[in-house]
């Protein structure tokens, strides 16, 4: 089955760019997801991109996927304290069950003012 | 949440008691699904569901019971068997073009 991983942890400081990336391994993958999580909430679709796309960028977010090597980065522009979350990476699959999101064990952004 | 609500925000479980986690939607989606998230831990699937009167078991579904009976609703039972329930739950239903949204959520502890 699809497996997704992610680094454990990121911090950067206020005002900097942060790149978080993901890779996976179903090369049939269809569409990637990053999802925020804040703390006791549940997870918030940030953004996604359609698997024969390169790059899409969405205000201060900028994702680059690169399908050859199965790696996904997400880049969020001038960092804020507010984006300090987890960040969940997800791949979407399709298999006997039907379509089928697969995340990594997310990645924790640490904002520094 | 996008037309999907999870209820209670929080929930108490006393040893050896059963307990039901609601998760309600009215969007109309056929697919419905829980996971489990643990501290500083990704998320675990516990059952999912793709249709009404149909579910499936996911990754962790020992010590968890569901029911589909109508296509709104997806209720989590925490049974005694789960040994270690105390954890944050997620119920989530799915849009193929944009992924899955989620419920806010419930934060199971037993005492």
């Amino acid at each position: 089955g699809e497996d997704v991983e992610q680094s454990l942890f990121l911090s950067v400081r206020e005002g900097d760019s942060s790149v978080i990336n993901c890779t996976y391994t179903d090369s049939s993958s269809t569409y990637l997801y990053w999802y925020k999580q804040e703390p006791g909430a549940g997870l918030q679709l940030l953004t996604y991109i359609f698997s024969n796309m390169d790059m899409k960028q969405d205000q201060r977010l900028t994702v680059l996927l690169n399908k050859k090597d199965k790696h996904l980065s997400l880049r969020i522009a001038d960092t804020q304290t507010g984006d300090s979350a987890i960040y969940f990476c997800a791949s979407l699959t399709n298999n006997n069950a039907g379509n089928m999101l697969t995340f990594g064990g997310g990645t924790r952004l640490m904002v520094k003012p | 949440d996008g037309g999907i609500t999870q209820s209670p925000k929080y929930l108490f479980r006393k040893e050896g008691q059963n307990v039901t986690l609601s998760c309600e939607q009215n969007l109309n989606h056929d697919a419905m699904y829980w996971y489990r998230q643990d501290p500083g831990q990704g998320l675990r699937l516990i059952y999912y569901s793709q249709i009404v009167n149909d579910f499936q078991k996911g990754d962790i579904a020992e010590g968890y019971s569901v029911s589909r009976e109508k296509k709104e609703s997806f209720p989590l039972t925490v049974t005694s068997a789960q040994k270690n329930p105390t954890a944050f739950y997620l119920c989530a239903i799915s849009d193929t073009f944009r992924g899955y949204t989620f419920g806010s959520g419930t934060r199971l502890t037993v005492v």
